[in-house]
C-alpha cells in the first residue's frame, strides 16, 4: 500500500525557518516524481514544487521560489521541503504528493500544518 | 500560467441528483486535467486524470469530459458520500494549477 507521511510542521515567527519531511512507503520511491502542494486555511489548493525521480529537475512556483528548496533521500525514501524566510501568507497545510505519470498526483500524505505567526 | 476557472463554487442538490462541476482553462490543456475530491481535514483524493479517464476504485457515477478549455465532472447520481468539495486541476505544463473549488451541499 502505498503512504505518504509528512512531518515537520509547527508555527513559526516570520521570517523563521522550518523544514517539512515526507517519508514514502509501498512503492520504489526513486521512480516516482514528487510534488509538494500546500492549502491555506479555508482557501483552495496551490501547487509549491516538485523534483524529478533523481533530484535533478527541480520546479518552483514563482510564490516560493528563492525561499524553499525541495530534496529528496532516495536511500532513505524521503522528501523534503527547507523553506526559509517564512511570511504569514505561507501558512497553510503542506502535502505531498505522487506523480505517477505525467502529472498525475495520485496519492497524497495527510499533511502537515505550517503556521507563520508572530 | 494557466488559470483554472470552476464554477459553479457552491452547489447544493439532493441525493440522486445528477451534478455537473465546470472548469475553463485560460489556455489550451489538451486532456491534461485531473478533478480531486476532498473532504474536511483530508488529502484531496484522484477522481479522474486526462480528462476522461477514472482512477482505479472510483465509482462509476463519477465521469470527466472535456478537452482544449472545457472539462466537466459529472455525478450520475448523488450519495451520501458524494457531499465534499471538488478540485480541477491542469497539468499540461507548471506551474500546476487548480481550480477554485466546488462545495457540494446537501440541499
Amino acid at each position: 500500500e502505498v503512504q505518504l507521511v509528512e512531518s515537520g510542521g509547527g508555527l513559526v515567527q516570520p521570517g523563521e525557518s522550518l523544514r517539512l519531511s515526507c517519508m514514502a512507503s509501498g512503492f520504489i520511491f526513486k521512480s516516482y516524481e514528487m510534488n509538494w502542494v500546500r492549502q491555506a486555511p479555508g482557501k483552495g489548493l496551490e501547487w509549491v514544487a516538485y523534483i524529478s525521480g533523481g533530484g535533478s529537475n527541480i520546479i518552483y512556483a514563482d510564490s516560493v521560489r528563492d525561499r524553499f528548496t525541495i530534496s529528496r533521500d532516495n536511500v532513505k525514501n524521503s522528501l523534503f521541503l527547507q523553506m526559509n524566510s517564512l511570511r504569514a501568507e505561507d501558512t497553510a497545510v503542506y502535502f505531498c504528493a505522487r506523480d505517477v505519470s505525467l502529472g498525475v498526483l495520485d496519492h497524497w500524505g495527510q499533511g502537515t500544518l505550517v503556521t507563520v505567526s508572530s | 500560467d494557466i488559470q483554472m476557472t470552476q464554477s459553479p463554487s457552491t452547489l447544493s442538490a439532493s441525493i440522486g441528483d445528477r451534478v455537473t462541476i465546470t472548469c475553463r482553462a485560460s489556455q489550451f490543456t489538451s486532456t491534461w486535467v485531473a478533478w480531486f475530491q476532498q473532504k474536511p481535514g483530508k488529502a484531496p483524493k484522484l477522481l479522474i486524470y486526462k480528462a476522461s479517464t477514472l482512477q482505479t476504485g472510483v465509482p462509476l457515477r463519477f465521469s470527466g469530459s472535456g478537452s482544449e478549455t472545457e472539462f466537466t465532472l459529472t455525478i450520475s447520481g448523488l450519495q451520501p458520500d458524494d457531499f465534499a468539495t471538488y478540485y480541477c486541476q491542469q497539468y499540461n505544463s507548471y506551474p500546476f494549477t487548480f481550480g477554485g473549488g466546488t462545495k457540494v451541499e446537501i440541499k
